[in-house]
């Protein structure tokens, strides 16, 4: 079956580091990759996603690219805010024969980011 | 545009009852998908409804069932609540056209004592 691993947290960076968290993932077919973020208390909201080899999804200074030779999507920052401290998961979607995909959601473990001023 | 919603936002239940969380998609989406996330742990993915019938099921027991209504609103019901039911449970919405594209909804957060 499917599944995803993100590297142990939890991370702890100055405000201006560069951050990397790594997700590596085990899919049949070509599966959509996704980061999401969650806030204390809340729900989780799509960070960016890539749906095919060498895509790079981006969104608010996050990057991550869809390798499908290594089967990693890591996060990657290149200065992180005190406002980035949450928790991100790693996720990819099923794909069916066919190409087709329900959208069923494999998640990481998730990884903590806690950034100080 | 409202987003997913969720009710209630908590709830505390004694083993053995019986608990009905609902969820209300976005605007436009007729696809409702629910998943349980224990805490400090990923959500896992408990099951799909679409033109209301269940369509796709994670590795969850029986006691976990569901309802899709014609407005395209869910429930999720867990019967005889167990201690390991303890967690907050997300409710995500979709489209058919774009199913890949996930919104989810803040949580219920269920207590089992």
């Amino acid at each position: 079956g499917n599944s995803v691993t993100q590297m142990e947290g939890p991370v702890t960076l100055s405000e201006e580091a560069f951050l990397t968290i790594n997700c590596t993932y085990t899919a049949t077919g070509y599966p959509s990759l996704f980061w999401y973020v969650q806030y204390p208390g809340e729900g989780l909201q799509l960070l960016l996603k890539a749906t095919k080899a060498d895509d790079k999804g981006s969104n608010k200074g996050f990057e991550a690219t869809y390798r499908k030779e290594t089967t990693s999507f890591h996060l990657e920052k290149g200065s992180v805010q005190v406002s980035d401290s949450a928790v991100y998961f790693c996720a990819l979607s099923d794909m069916h024969a066919g190409g087709t995909s329900y959208g069923k959601l494999t998640f990481g473990q998730g990884t903590i980011l806690t950034v100080h001023p | 545009d409202a987003g997913v919603t969720q009710s209630p936002t908590h709830l505390i239940k004694t083993r053995g009852q019986q608990v009905t969380l609902r969820c209300s998609p976005k605007s436009g989406h007729d696809t409702v998908s629910w998943y349980q996330q224990a805490l400090g742990q990923g959500p896992q993915f408990i099951f799909q409804y679409y033109e209301e019938e269940e369509r796709q099921r994670g590795n969850f027991p029986d006691r976990f069932s569901g309802h899709q209504f014609p407005n395209y609103s869910s429930e999720l019901n867990v019967n005889a609540l167990l201690l390991g039911d303890s967690a907050l449970y997300l409710c995500a919405s979709s489209s058919r056209l774009v199913p890949h594209e996930q919104y989810f909804g803040p949580g219920t957060r269920l207590t089992v004592t």
